[in-house]
């Protein structure tokens, strides 16, 4: 199956700070990437849509000037949160869309908490 | 707008026992995903359904989908300590695994 690598696994920030985190498709090349954020005993909740070489899709109620999207190859996009507050405390990850393989995959997860 | 239920939520049982968590989704897909969830770890795939009809089964696990139902059974057998997790449904919308996630089950099994 597709590896998809998430770094870093876990981050710690001061409010206002912004955090950039990434995720890199090993073995595919990865047109989209969806962006998901779990909330603690929460599910996961789609936040956006990255797409190579074009603007991101955000979900309804996600701030697109908060959480930054880049998608400038096939295998790294990224999502940076911007000046973070206690609320953005949260699990993000991230899963390439294939579209071939019906599979879908997901990075390891980064737990980011905004102190 | 695709809604995915899972029940129960919660779910504490004995080792040894049968049980069955259902997923019930709210439009015509035919890509549904069984995931398992430990404490702060990212999710592990457990299966993927692709048809009307099917079935896949591995271990104490098996998973069935009836897509004109709109609804997945995630079937549990003879349960171990181990299969203690939250156990996600999420339908593909749209068909390029952008996916919609029910609530999760938290399932507990006591010794």
């Amino acid at each position: 199956g597709a590896v998809v690598s998430q770094h870093p696994s876990w981050v710690i920030c001061k409010s206002g700070t912004s955090v950039k985190i990434e995720c890199r498709s090993l073995d595919f090349q990865a047109t989209t990437m969806f962006w998901y954020r779990q909330f603690p005993k929460q599910s996961l909740m789609l936040m956006a849509t990255s797409n190579e070489g074009s603007k991101a899709t955000y979900e309804q109620g996600v701030e697109k000037d908060k959480f930054l999207i880049n998608h400038a190859s096939l295998t790294l996009s990224t999502l940076t949160v911007t000046s973070a507050h206690p609320e953005d405390s949260s699990f993000y990850i991230c899963s390439p869309g294939q579209g071939v393989d019906p599979e879908a995959f997901f990075g390891q997860g980064t737990r980011l908490t905004v102190v | 707008e695709l809604k995915v239920e899972q029940n129960p939520l919660f779910l504490s049982m004995q080792e040894g026992k049968n049980y069955t968590i259902y997923c019930n989704y709210s439009t015509t897909s035919d890509r549904l995903y069984w995931y398992r969830q430990d404490p702060g770890k990212s999710l592990e795939s457990l299966f993927v359904l692709l048809s009307n009809g099917a079935v896949k089964q591995e271990g104490r696990l098996m998973a069935s989908l009836d897509t004109k139902a709109r609804l997945s059974t995630l079937h549990i057998t003879a349960a171990v300590h181990d299969l203690s997790a939250t156990y996600f449904c999420a339908v593909d919308e749209g068909g390029a695994q952008k996916l919609v996630f029910g609530q999760g089950t938290r399932l507990t099994i006591n010794p």
